[in-house]
């Protein structure tokens, strides 16, 4: 089992440029979020999606996209990238309900200039 | 709404010694709350969690953290610090009614002198 896999690890992008992150899970679970991690600020929710089919914002959205392509993969996009968007980008995915633990990605390093 | 408070960022412990990081939330509905370690450079484990069975939850690697409602606080503890115990770890609740909607702490970042 693969878990939670991500690509890119890393990304650099110029102001303006767009890009989508990609997230694919093996393990059958009904739901997918984004996240993205900054010193000092733990995990914020960008993106979540509850099952396919469905996606919902999370605490961050702006300046995001997302789709649930099926329901192993879970995009992310930047339309048109900002320095505020430089952080690191984890995806995770869980089985639907309060109990069960996420399973997250290695994350994607991501530095806008 | 919920919210996690991690009242310390960094904790420095000697190895050998007791390791408490500590966590206060605030939840509408009766919570499921989690511990997550993350490695440099590396995503999140889970170390354990708590979903409203037995209040003293054991993990990996030696952790374990009690629920106390009357506190609300879920902090972790370990009896004995190995240097490998350095990282950042997060506490999380989750709260609503699917469950869809988690709320990560700002982090503790543990260091272990030898």
């Amino acid at each position: 089992n693969a878990g939670v896999t991500q690509t890119p690890k890393f990304q650099v992008l110029k102001t303006g440029q767009s890009m989508t992150l990609q997230c694919a899970q093996d393990m059958n679970h009904n739901s997918m979020y984004w996240y993205r991690q900054d010193p000092g600020m733990g995990l914020r929710l960008i993106y979540y999606s509850a099952s396919e089919g469905t996606t919902d914002k999370g605490e961050v959205p702006n300046g995001y996209n997302v789709s649930r392509l099926n329901k192993r993969e879970f995009s992310l996009r930047l339309e048109s990238a900002a320095p505020s968007q430089t952080s690191v980008y984890f995806c995770a995915s869980r089985l639907a309900g309060p109990d069960y633990e996420q399973y997250f990605g290695p994350g994607t390093r991501l530095t806008v200039t | 709404a919920q919210s996690v408070t991690q009242l310390d960022s960094h904790v420095s412990v000697s190895e050998g010694t007791p390791v408490l990081l500590r966590c206060n939330y605030s939840s509408s509905y009766s919570p499921s709350l989690f511990w997550y370690v993350q490695h440099p450079n590396k995503g999140l484990q889970l170390l354990l969690k708590y979903t409203s069975a037995a209040t003293l939850v054991k993990g990996i690697n030696g952790f374990e953290a009690e629920f106390k409602k009357s506190e609300t606080s879920f902090h972790l503890t370990k009896p004995s610090a190995h240097m490998s115990d350095a990282a950042e770890y997060f506490c999380v609740v989750s709260d609503d009614n699917a469950g869809n909607m988690l709320t990560f702490g700002g982090g503790t970042r543990l260091m272990v002198k030898p």
